[in-house]
């Protein structure tokens, strides 16, 4: 079975300034996607950016991109220049071939300070 | 495009009472899921539904949780009898079919059982 983990159950940081959230994860398929989700207290999940696992090169959506470490089964996001409106919890997500569903890290609280 | 909708928002009931949630997904979705979020965790799978049938039901508690896709469209999520571990955020999510290249989440349901 896939499992995800996030480490760091909370995470600060100044606004303007650049963030990571960590991201590890267990599977024996190869060819999958990866996601960032963002939770904000309205709970509506909203995808952040999505990678797929065959490919190298990293994603990259505006102020957000990953690391993408294949054959370390890590994917860590990094948000720049961060905005008060970063703030959420944020959710890393596995999406196999084997198994149509998403499977969810513990999430990260994201705190942004002005 | 409208997104995923869920209703009621919220809920409040008494244990041993009958609860129902609703979920009509994205325009031409196949693939319907029902999600449950305790307080501070990632989400967790209950049903997944291709179509009207239902394809992975392993994590739904059958003594007292059901749940049906009529014509492959609308979706229903209901307990009776709830208990107090139910209180959760209830979370409906789309996706087009096939391997999850992205899933569209709604707002959620908000239950509380006292």
């Amino acid at each position: 079975a896939q499992t995800v983990t996030q480490s760091q159950p909370e995470m600060s940081v100044q606004e303007a300034e650049t963030v990571t959230l960590s991201c590890t994860y267990d599977t024996s398929e190869s060819d999958y996607y990866l996601f960032w989700y963002k939770q904000p207290p309205s709970r509506q999940m909203i995808l952040v950016i999505r990678q797929e696992a065959y490919k190298q090169q990293n994603a990259t959506e505006n102020r957000f991109s990953v690391n993408f470490q294949k054959a370390a089964k890590s994917f860590s996001l990094k948000i720049s220049d961060s905005q008060l409106g970063d703030a959420a919890m944020y959710f890393c997500a596995y999406g196999g071939t084997s198994y149509g569903k998403l499977t969810f890290g513990q999430g990260t609280i994201l705190t942004v300070h002005p | 495009e409208a997104g995923v909708v869920q209703s009621p928002r919220y809920k409040i009931i008494e244990k041993k009472q009958p609860v129902a949630f609703w979920c009509n997904p994205i325009s031409g979705h196949n693939t319907l899921y029902w999600y449950r979020q305790n307080l501070g965790q990632g989400p967790e799978l209950l049903i997944r539904y291709e179509n009207e049938e239902a394809v992975d039901d392993s994590q739904l508690p059958k003594d007292r949780f059901s749940a049906e896709r009529l014509k492959g469209v609308d979706s229903t999520l209901k307990i009776q009898p709830a208990e107090l571990g139910d209180s959760a955020v209830y979370l409906c999510a789309s996706s087009p079919g096939g391997r999850v290249t992205e899933a569209f989440f709604g707002q959620g349901t908000r239950l509380t059982v006292v």
